[in-house]
């Protein structure tokens, strides 16, 4: 299996601008989770999808964000408008059950 | 409300040495917990995870243990390589909850040739 697919690698736009962030769980996972990575405050869950469901979105900053899954395969992040304290590496994970949770290699995001 | 934490933040050492790796954690009532490696600039890679009926795992030169009594988990690494420098991060999953990990702040390790 190719593991968790996360697209794009690395992103930078300008403030304002809307940003969408991309995750391709791994094939049989039933859980999904976006992480938000930066060096003051560490990572942090942002939502996470049981079967294609959000169950909680309690981390989510503000109603500039917002998480999507289409379908077991598929699942956006989206920032609109995206602002430069948004800056920072936002990991997917996916996990089979209660079991081993695997990350992607994460979107380094820039916003100027 | 679960804490991790994990000392010290960073641990310098000659190759070739054993080290042992902590986390602590607030609450006992855990499901699991799963220790994972960061190199720079790339995602988490999982070591190995323990359940909370378990005691140990190891996978080769890697042990974690777990004390869920105490609140406690170690990470040992025998002989050490430069390539173990990485950040090493602990996370736990509490009970009773489907979701979250709930993540320490991580161990930096520079292993010197």
């Amino acid at each position: 299996d190719a593991g968790v697919i996360q697209s794009p690698r690395h992103e930078v736009t300008e403030m304002g601008q809307e940003v969408t962030l991309r995750c391709k769980p791994i094939s049989g996972h039933d859980y999904l989770f976006w992480y938000r990575q930066t060096m003051m405050r560490g990572l942090e869950l942002l939502i996470y999808f049981n079967n294609n469901v959000p169950i909680d979105d309690s981390g989510m900053p503000e109603d500039r964000f917002s998480a999507k899954m289409p379908n077991a395969s598929f699942s956006t992040l989206k920032i609109q408008p995206s602002e430069p304290r948004d800056s920072a590496v936002y990991f997917c994970a996916s996990r089979p059950g209660l079991n081993e949770q695997f990350f992607g290699p994460g979107t380094r995001l820039t916003v100027l | 409300k679960q804490e991790v934490t994990q000392i010290p933040a960073a641990l310098s050492v000659p190759e070739g040495e054993n080290l042992v790796l902590n986390c602590s954690f607030t609450d006992s009532a855990i499901y699991n917990l799963q220790w994972f490696r960061q190199d720079p600039g790339k995602g988490l890679t999982s070591l190995l995870l323990i359940q909370s009926s378990q005691r140990e795992q190891t996978s080769g030169r890697l042990n974690a243990s777990l004390d869920k009594s105490s609140g406690r988990s170690t990470l040992y690494i025998a002989a050490s390589q430069p390539g173990d420098s990485a950040t090493y991060l602990c996370a736990v999953r509490p009970g009773g909850s489907q979701g979250n990990l709930i993540f320490g702040k991580g161990t930096k390790l520079s292993v010197k040739p």
